[in-house]
């Protein structure tokens, strides 16, 4: 089946500056790539997705991309603010299978 | 409703006791998860369900563990004979066929 591999575990950053999350996928056909943020007592909420015939997507100050030969996929979040500090989880799916998630990243956010 | 519910919110059971948790998905959803989160762990898939029916199951940990699905909506997870090792937070999320999931707060278990 998929192993997601997700990496920082914890990443600092101070307000304004960037912060790049990095995720890479075991199985060739995953075709689909959601983020999702988790606050403190929620749970995950879907922030974006890539689909696989695409290699970039903006929304605002996040943005993903997806290398499929290398098989990783990247979160960048721009002008960080404290409101981004959070986890973040990276996952990937084949066709109609559930979900494999990536460890989570502790995202902080110094003001 | 505007959102996917779970319930209870938190429950605290003896070692040996049967829980069951109720997941209402968002009205019209045809795919419904469920996934358990440890403390400051990831997200470690149990169970997917298609309308009623479960294409995989795979994640179930044991046969204590159980889940069913009526009317296309609310699911239920069944643990049996809970043990210590089964506390941790259980998310249910659903989704249009191959959508976003929208996660609900999720049911913290504490098996005492």
């Amino acid at each position: 089946g998929e192993n997601v591999e997700q990496h920082p575990s914890t990443l600092s950053v101070q307000e304004g500056d960037s912060a790049v999350i990095k995720c890479t996928y075991s199985d060739s056909a995953s075709n689909y790539f959601p983020w999702y943020k988790q606050e403190l007592g929620k749970g995950p909420q879907l922030i974006i997705d890539i689909r696989s015939n695409v290699g970039e997507k903006k929304d605002q100050r996040i943005a993903v991309t997806l290398n499929k030969t290398a098989k990783h996929f990247s979160l960048h979040i721009t002008e960080t603010q404290p409101e981004d500090s959070a986890v973040y989880f990276c996952a990937g799916a084949t066709g109609r299978r559930a979900l494999t998630f990536g460890s989570g990243t502790r995202l902080q956010v110094q003001p | 409703g505007a959102g996917v519910s779970q319930s209870p919110s938190n429950k605290v059971t003896e070692k040996g006791k049967d829980v069951e948790l109720r997941c209402d998905p968002i009205s019209g959803h045809t795919a419904l998860y469920w996934y358990r989160q440890s403390l400051g762990q990831g997200l470690e898939f149990l169970i997917y369900f298609q309308g009623n029916s479960a294409p995989d199951k795979s994640g179930l940990p044991s046969d204590r563990f159980s889940a069913e699905r009526t009317g296309g909506s609310v699911s239920t997870l069944t643990i049996q004979r809970t043990q210590q090792e089964d506390s941790a937070v259980y998310l249910c999320a659903s989704s249009l066929d191959r959508g976003g999931y929208t996660f609900g707060s999720g049911t913290r278990l504490t098996v005492v």
